[in-house]
């Protein structure tokens, strides 16, 4: 099992980042996706799920409105999209296997969005 | 403000015992069996750990074990090595198809 993410990027407040992240090694719509993140130095903060097998999603509600989650099965990746950024986003974001009651078994690599003017 | 309260920092000497407790305040440890624990070194993703509060992944040390008793979920390392030094997180599934993760805490082998 392998899930790998976009790279690094730096954003400007006010901008939209989408990070991928390319799924390997299983049957992609056997598990749901989720995404966490970390500010620097912080804890883990839950984002949200989403089905592989029906795109249903669960938000946190603190990004409900700013997030959206995706999947694309043909290519066995999902995204997830982060609108209105602001400084306090700044963080690693992380694509994990499972969700939704099963553990997060699989973890991306992270990938480190900044957001500064 | 995380809602799964573990302390801070823990520590112990090589070869010794840790309990790490995480205690939810809404009382999503208490109600639901979907507890797990997610160890983390620095610059690096978090690992599963246990999950379903006493279940090891595959491929994790026996050393590792976890519990849960009313509302507090608890996660125990035995004959600890330096290489547990860590962050350790624990995390709950909700009900209302949200997780949380408790704040963390900082395991040091002394």
């Amino acid at each position: 099992v392998h899930l790998e993410q976009s790279g690094a990027e730096v954003k400007k407040p006010g901008a939209s980042v989408k990070v991928s992240c390319k799924a390997s090694g299983y049957m992609f719509r056997n598990y749901g996706l989720s995404w966490v993140r970390q500010a620097p130095g912080q804890g883990l903060e839950w984002m949200g799920w989403i089905s592989t097998q029906n795109d249903k999603t669960n938000y946190a509600q603190k990004l409900q409105g700013r997030v959206t989650m995706t999947t694309e099965t043909s290519t066995t990746t999902a995204y997830m999209e982060l609108r209105s950024l602001g400084s306090d986003d700044t963080a690693v974001y992380y694509c994990a296997r499972g969700g939704y009651g099963d553990p997060l078994d699989h973890w991306g690599q992270g990938t480190l969005i900044t957001v500064s003017s | 403000q995380s809602a799964l309260t573990q302390p801070a920092s823990v520590s112990g000497s090589p070869g010794q015992s840790i309990t790490i407790s995480c205690t939810g305040v809404s009382g999503a440890v208490g109600t639901y069996g979907y507890v797990s624990w997610y160890q983390q070194h620095p610059g690096k993703a978090p690992k599963l750990m246990i999950y379903d509060v006493t279940y090891r992944p595959s491929g994790v040390s026996d050393r590792f074990s976890g519990s849960k008793s009313g509302n507090t979920a608890s996660l125990t390392i035995s004959r600890l090595q330096a290489e547990d030094e860590a962050d350790y997180y624990c995390s709950s599934y909700t009900g209302d198809s949200t997780v949380l993760f408790g704040g963390g805490t900082k395991l040091t082998v002394l």
